[in-house]
């Protein structure tokens, strides 16, 4: 079976710091990668999205970037975090990217900047 | 461009009581959609999800949703509720053309219940 693996769970950090969020799938090939965040009052945004390995989509211009150095990874990054980076980061997959393939989530990261 | 509608942020019931969570979307063509759930400091799980099959769809944990084309609406029920009920409900949906399946989600229930 497949599971989705995130880490660290909570991360606390300074303003003006970097971050590197781990996503890894298991039990599949070339599956599609999401990164989502869930900020307090704002719902669930799609970040970015990969199709395969060095294939990066953004959806929303931000202080973040993604990359997918293996099939299976996806990490998410800043340079230097913004307290409006705060918020739970959500991964997720999918078999492929046709309408109506489930996309399944990770347990996420809590990430707070202050 | 499509957008999902969740009428209450919060929705209290008693346990034994009826569950209804309400989305509705806006498209011109009917989208696929998704129910899913979220339990605290937890991911998202997935409810159901409605494909153009069935119009009445079930999903796990005693959960259906029926898609109604002339309301433009996929609201979520539970005959009886449970106090493990109690979590974050997301109504979702995917666009309706080639571009793949990127979820919009709505703004989300959360659902209480009382004993």
């Amino acid at each position: 079976s497949q599971t989705i693996h995130q880490w660290p769970a909570t991360l606390v950090q300074p303003v003006g710091s970097p971050l590197s969020l781990e996503c890894t799938v298991e039990g599949t090939s070339n599956p599609n990668l999401y990164w989502y965040r869930q900020a307090a009052g704002r719902g669930l945004q799609l970040l970015f999205y990969s199709v395969g390995i060095g294939q990066i989509s953004s959806e929303v211009p931000q202080n973040l970037s993604a990359s997918r150095p293996q099939d299976r990874q996806f990490i998410l990054s800043s340079k230097k975090l913004l307290l409006s980076d705060s918020g739970f980061y959500l991964c997720a997959w999918s078999v492929s990217p046709g309408r109506r393939e489930t996309q399944y989530f990770g347990p996420g990261t809590r990430l707070l900047v202050l | 461009a499509q957008s999902v509608t969740q009428l209450g942020s919060h929705v209290s019931v008693s346990e034994g009581a009826l569950v209804l969570l309400r989305c509705n979307y806006s498209s011109s063509v009917p989208p696929y959609l998704f129910w899913y759930v979220q339990y605290p400091n937890q991911g998202l799980q997935l409810l159901l999800k409605y494909t153009s099959a069935a119009t009445l769809v079930k999903g796990i944990n005693g959960f259906e949703a029926e898609f109604k084309k002339s309301e433009t609406s996929f609201h979520l029920t539970k005959p009886s509720a449970h106090m493990s009920d109690a979590a974050e409900y997301f109504c979702a949906v995917t666009p309706n053309n080639n571009a793949g399946n990127m979820l919009t989600f709505g703004g989300g229930t959360r659902l209480m219940v009382k004993p």
